[in-house]
């Protein structure tokens, strides 16, 4: 199956550093989703980005496709960015009933200093 | 709008016991789906629904565990004889998705099993 990967796992930050996580992946992908994960287990849509780039406030995001890579940078970063960060694929051209799952990387754990 | 709720929250089960797991997708979305995540782990996809239609169980770990969605809507996941091994966060995700058309999935808060 698609093989993702994520880096750093680990990652600790003073209060107002920017930061870049990354996801790898071994196939060619028709959805990339980003989560922040919460300390209360709730998965937080960040992005949906299959392609190209996206902003949202501090965050942003870009997909190379062609490349089979996601960059996710997280600017100016609070304390309350800290939390688990997945980043999650789904297979193109899966065929039949493999069709719909999204298959997650190991996370990179954000913690965020005062 | 409301997001995908999950209940219960927490669950402790004897070893042994059956549990149901039920979820609320958002509504009017036509696919939902199940994922298990182990304690440090990414979510793990267990079962997917087009409508009522159960499309994919190519994730569930054993024949202990069975998913149904009879209305399209609500789905239930049970657990029959719970093992220790099954403890873990359960997330339910929905998306408005079609059979040719990807859309983002959206996840309820999980439901966390223990098995004691």
């Amino acid at each position: 199956g698609i093989q993702v990967e994520q880096s750093p796992p680990d990652l600790i930050l003073q209060e107002g550093a920017n930061s870049t996580l990354r996801c790898n992946f071994s196939d060619s992908v028709n959805n990339l989703q980003w989560f922040h994960q919460n300390p209360w287990g709730q998965l937080i849509n960040l992005f949906y980005i299959p392609s190209g780039t996206k902003q949202n406030g501090r965050l942003s995001a870009t997909t190379v496709a062609t490349e089979r890579y996601s960059l996710l940078y997280i600017s100016s970063s609070q304390t309350t960015d800290s939390g688990v960060y997945f980043c999650a694929v789904q297979l193109a051209n899966a065929g039949g009933t493999s069709y719909g799952k999204l298959t997650f990387g190991q996370g990179t754990i954000l913690t965020v200093h005062p | 709008g409301a997001g995908v709720s999950q209940s219960p929250r927490y669950k402790v089960a004897k070893r042994g016991q059956d549990v149901a797991l039920r979820c609320d997708p958002i509504s009017g979305h036509v696919s939902l789906f199940w994922y298990q995540q182990a304690l440090g782990q990414g979510p793990e996809f267990l079962t997917y629904f087009q409508n009522e239609a159960q499309l994919d169980k190519s994730g569930l770990p054993s024949d202990r565990f069975f998913a149904e969605r009879p209305e399209g809507s609500v789905s239930t996941l049970k657990i029959q004889r719970t093992q220790q091994e099954d403890s873990a966060v359960y997330l339910c995700a929905s998306s408005p998705r079609g059979r040719t058309i990807i859309y983002e999935q959206y996840f309820g808060p999980g439901t966390r099993l223990t098995v004691t």
